[in-house]
């Protein structure tokens, strides 16, 4: 089983819609990452979170320790949140440089 | 403002070729990260520096050398390449454990 679990796979959604992604994970961990990756490839970093909830622009995240959940939310999505979004996490447990990512979550948002 | 900057972005080698994937970032991070991506997979940590001076394995290293030149620069080196490296690799760094890691732009190899 994966230490990092991301739902859906894959998402299609209409322009406008609310989005949520969800990321579960099954280690005690240190803090969690959030990273959107586009068709082009590169890797972005967009939020680091070890508690609560964090917000930018129309993407929030949110986790909570207990249950060991986190979800990504998108509000009013456009066709340029097309991308994979992928959930991190670093291990109290792990060696120092290792983050556990999960498999991602290809978003398509269409006009 | 160039943050991570990995090179070359594509490569072709032939099984049993060698060659070193560059990486640099210019945000005085102490730690430095090589990853590899392949499909229906998460990311996976083939090698890391914590500091200058410093290189770890991480889940993969087989099949792999780094050097962490100075604090700037950490290099992938395929000594004989195998179509099992072939994959998408990716860089990244950050200044220290349990801060935001920045990434490079990737470099998709293929191994024949």
């Amino acid at each position: 089983k994966n230490e990092v679990e991301q739902s859906p796979q894959n998402l299609t959604a209409q322009e406008g819609e609310f989005i949520t992604i969800n990321c579960s994970y099954s280690v005690g961990i240190s803090a969690l990452h959030w990273l959107q990756q586009h068709p082009g490839g590169g890797i972005v970093s967009l939020f680091m979170l070890s508690s609560g909830k964090k917000k930018h622009g129309r993407l929030i995240a949110t986790i909570n320790i207990q249950e060991k959940h986190s979800s990504l939310h998108i509000t009013a999505s456009h066709p340029r949140d097309s991308a994979v979004y992928i959930c991190a996490v670093r291990s109290v447990a792990g060696s120092q440089g290792n983050l556990i990512f999960g498999k991602g979550t290809k978003l398509s948002v269409k006009p | 403002n160039a943050g991570v900057t990995q090179t070359p972005k594509f490569q072709v080698l032939k099984t049993g070729q060698s060659m070193t994937l560059q990486c640099a970032q210019d945000m005085n991070h102490n730690s430095m990260y090589w990853y590899r991506q392949d499909p229906g997979m998460g990311l996976r940590l083939i090698y890391y520096s914590a500091s200058e001076g410093t290189t770890d394995k991480g889940e993969v290293p087989n099949g792999y050398n780094v050097s962490r030149l100075n604090k700037r620069e950490f290099s992938l080196r395929l000594e004989s390449a195998a179509p099992s490296q072939t994959s998408v690799y990716f860089c990244a760094s950050s200044a220290g454990q349990g801060v935001e890691a920045f990434f490079g732009q990737g470099t998709r190899l293929t191994v024949v």
